[in-house]
C-alpha cells in the first residue's frame, strides 16, 4: 500500500519541550515538504527538500528544524524556540518540484 | 514577498447552485495547482495548469489559468453535498509553491 504516513495523529507536549514529527513515504519521491495549517488559514511552507541530504527554509522556518538522511524520511522537529507551535502539521511529497504533491494525514500538535 | 490571495474566504450555496473561487498572485506563476481538503482531512490534488489561458475540465469542475499567469479560477457547476470542503490554489514561482488562503465551501441540501 503506497503512500505517505505521519505519526502520531495527535500529539500533546508541555511548553519548552522539543518534539519531533515523523513523515515517511514509500512513493520513491525525491521532494518532500512540511506545511503548517492554522484554523481557517491556508498552508504555510516550513521546510522543503528536493533531494536527500539537502533542504531549504520555507516561509516560516524559525523555531523548526529538519533532516533528510534518507529518501523516504523527512522528520520535523518543533523546538522550544517556536513561539506558537500549536497547529496542524502536514507533510507532503512529490516526484519533483513540478509535480503534484501527495499529503499525509497530518499531525495535530497541541502545546500545553 | 510573494502572495497568493483567494476569494471568497467562505461560500454557502444551495445544492444545485454554481460556485466559483478566484486565486490571484502578486507575481507571475510558472504553473498553478488546485487542491481540495475535506473537513478533518488533508489536501488532495485536483489538477495542474501550466499554459497561459489554459482551461481544463473535470466533470462539473472547470479550471482556468489567466493569460498573464497571475490568476486562476475554479468553477463548480450544479454543486452537490459531496463538494463540501476547502479549495486551495498553489502557485509555483521561484522554485516553490505558495498556497492560497483557501475558500471554504458549504453546500446546503
Amino acid at each position: 500500500d503506497g503512500g505517505i504516513t505521519q505519526s502520531p495523529k495527535y500529539l500533546f507536549r508541555k511548553e519548552g519541550q522539543n518534539v519531533t514529527l515523523s513523515c515517511e513515504q514509500n512513493l520513491n519521491h525525491d521532494a518532500m515538504y512540511w506545511y503548517r495549517q492554522d484554523p481557517g488559514q491556508g498552508l504555510r511552507l516550513i521546510y522543503y527538500s528536493q533531494i536527500v541530504n539537502d533542504f531549504q527554509k520555507g516561509d516560516i522556518a524559525e523555531g523548526y528544524s529538519v533532516s533528510r538522511e534518507k529518501k523516504e524520511s523527512f522528520p520535523l522537529t518543533v523546538t522550544s524556540a517556536q513561539k506558537n507551535p500549536t497547529a496542524f502539521y502536514l507533510c507532503a511529497s512529490s516526484g519533483s518540484s513540478y509535480n503534484e504533491q501527495f499529503f499525509g494525514p497530518g499531525t495535530r500538535l497541541t502545546v500545553l | 514577498g510573494q502572495q497568493v490571495m483567494q476569494i471568497p474566504q467562505y461560500q454557502h450555496v444551495q445544492e444545485g447552485e454554481d460556485f466559483t473561487t478566484y486565486c490571484n498572485s502578486s507575481t507571475t506563476l510558472s504553473n498553478i495547482q488546485w487542491y481540495k481538503q475535506r473537513p478533518g482531512g488533508h489536501p488532495v490534488f485536483l489538477i495542474q495548469l501550466v499554459k497561459s489561458g489554459e482551461v481544463k475540465k473535470q466533470k462539473r469542475l472547470t479550471f482556468q489559468f489567466g493569460e498573464a499567469k497571475k490568476n486562476s479560477s475554479l468553477h463548480i457547476t450544479a454543486t452537490q453535498t459531496t463538494d463540501v470542503g476547502t479549495y486551495f490554489c498553489a502557485g509555483r514561482a521561484k522554485g516553490k509553491y505558495i498556497f492560497g488562503t483557501g475558500t471554504r465551501l458549504k453546500v446546503l441540501a
